[in-house]
């Protein structure tokens, strides 16, 4: 049973642009939301996160938006860079366990 | 530099041997995971920590074995009975409840 689904396994965006990275869930006492941005062969690094009494939090290039709603949860970044190029996780939490998404590998273009 | 490493970054295995992964961290967290990641897919939770002496089962658990002795370390044994060992093994820690986990830079664990 998938609690956390990323649904696009990969995402082609052009440098500058917006890249949009969408997230769902199932569980609705899930109370912490996070993404992660992974290289290979490297540990996934902590991008920014959101608490389930918010709708909205940013971080420079950085947004996270989440509709409980919906049990939606997207990643903008803008403008998308080169250096951007990685698999994206998202994660779910209750009780300080989290449960990750599959990962969309998102691809910048020059 | 506050951090977690683990170590080695890459472990043969021969089949019907136990194997320990080393994770140690620094950043005086209370909290430390171990996840497995298989190609394509997300992590899953092997074993966590809240606290020294103390520790979890998480989603996949079977054929694994941690111990908690000290703050720092959180080793991971993975044992004769875990069928698919193949994998790369990553070891997180936080701070508390709703902070963002940290992780090391990953073990790729191979069966010869």
């Amino acid at each position: 049973d998938q609690q956390v689904k990323q649904n696009s396994p990969s995402l082609s965006v052009q440098e500058g642009r917006i890249s949009i990275l969408n997230c769902d869930y199932t569980n609705s006492m899930f109370d912490y939301f996070l993404w992660y941005k992974k290289y290979p062969a490297e540990g996934p690094t902590f991008l920014i996160s959101i608490s389930s009494i918010k709708d909205k939090n940013e971080d420079g290039r950085f947004t996270v938006f989440l509709n409980k709603s919906a049990k939606h949860l997207s990643l903008h970044i803008v403008p998308s860079q080169p250096g951007d190029s990685a698999v994206y996780f998202c994660a779910a939490s209750r009780s300080q366990k989290l449960v990750f998404g599959q990962g969309t590998r998102l691809t910048i273009n020059p | 530099d506050g951090g977690i490493t683990q170590s080695p970054k890459y472990l043969f295995r021969k089949e019907g041997q136990n194997v320990t992964l080393s994770c140690e961290q620094n950043l005086n967290h209370d909290a430390m995971y171990w996840y497995r990641q298989d190609p394509g897919q997300g992590l899953r939770l092997i074993y966590y920590s809240q606290i020294v002496n103390d520790f979890q089962k998480g989603d996949i658990a079977e054929g694994y074995s941690v111990s908690r002795e000290k703050k720092e370390s959180f080793p991971l044994t993975v044992t004769s009975a875990q069928k698919n060992p193949t994998a790369f093994y990553l070891c997180a820690s936080s701070s508390g409840l709703n902070q963002p986990q940290h992780f090391g830079d990953g073990t790729r664990l191979s069966i010869l």
